[in-house]
């Protein structure tokens, strides 16, 4: 597609439960990140994807988040028993091997 | 680790003044990107800077990479309320290519 893709837009779930997120990158972008970012706050890095190397994790809050990124192109971050803090706006970018990040327009998750 | 800090972290000035952020790091980048934010959107790139000492101008927007490549400056002449946002800067390390991110800069600009 034209630019990077994020769904759903909106989520809104209950305290407890499991969420899913989809990230659509560029095409032919090699490199994927996923941040998370609060409200009036900077970027957040969860975890980071480039070829078929080992995913930098390093930036996951907890063992309830975990990413996948499959034949290198989709990709889906997974929170699981979901709780009020996780309530945030997550965003994706993609970008070619050294090149520029390019965003979508994030995923806001609201955990009530 | 590679660490980028901005400041400042939050501006806000009335529109006409002119502004400078910036962006400093002990560690060397490839190079230095910096974005824009609007609310409800993702980032958008502004500009890459690459080589040591270089300038880019983008219309009121002034973009100097240190000689050293370890620190950047974004300088905006007479402000407009059109430019408020979050400003990030991002370096991409040497090794691997990951962009390392600042907190970012919340700029508003009053009329």
């Amino acid at each position: 597609g034209a630019g990077v893709s994020q769904s759903p837009s909106n989520k809104v779930t209950e305290k407890g439960k499991d969420v899913e997120l989809r990230c659509d990158p560029i095409s032919g972008h090699t490199a994927l990140y996923w941040y998370r970012q609060s409200l009036g706050q900077g970027l957040e890095f969860l975890i980071y994807f480039q070829g078929n190397s080992a995913p930098d994790k390093s930036g996951l809050p907890s063992d309830r988040f975990s990413a996948e990124r499959t034949g290198g192109s989709v990709s889906t971050l997974t929170i699981q028993r979901t709780q009020q803090e996780d309530s945030a706006v997550y965003l994706c970018a993609s970008s070619s091997y050294r090149g520029p990040a390019f965003f979508g327009q994030g995923t806001r998750l609201t955990v009530v | 680790t590679q660490l980028l800090e901005q400041s400042p972290q939050f501006l806000s000035i009335q529109e006409g003044e002119n502004l400078t952020v910036y962006c400093n790091s002990s560690s060397v980048f490839s190079s230095l990107q910096w974005y824009r934010q609007e609310p409800g959107e993702g980032p958008v790139l502004l500009v890459t800077v690459v080589t040591g000492g270089e300038v880019k101008k983008l219309k009121r927007l002034t973009f100097q990479f240190g000689d050293a490549r370890k620190d950047s400056s974004l300088h905006i002449t007479a402000a407009q309320p059109g430019d408020t946002g979050l400003y990030l800067c991002a370096g991409e390390g040497l090794q691997g290519g990951k962009l390392i991110f600042g907190q970012g800069t919340e700029l508003s600009v009053k009329p």
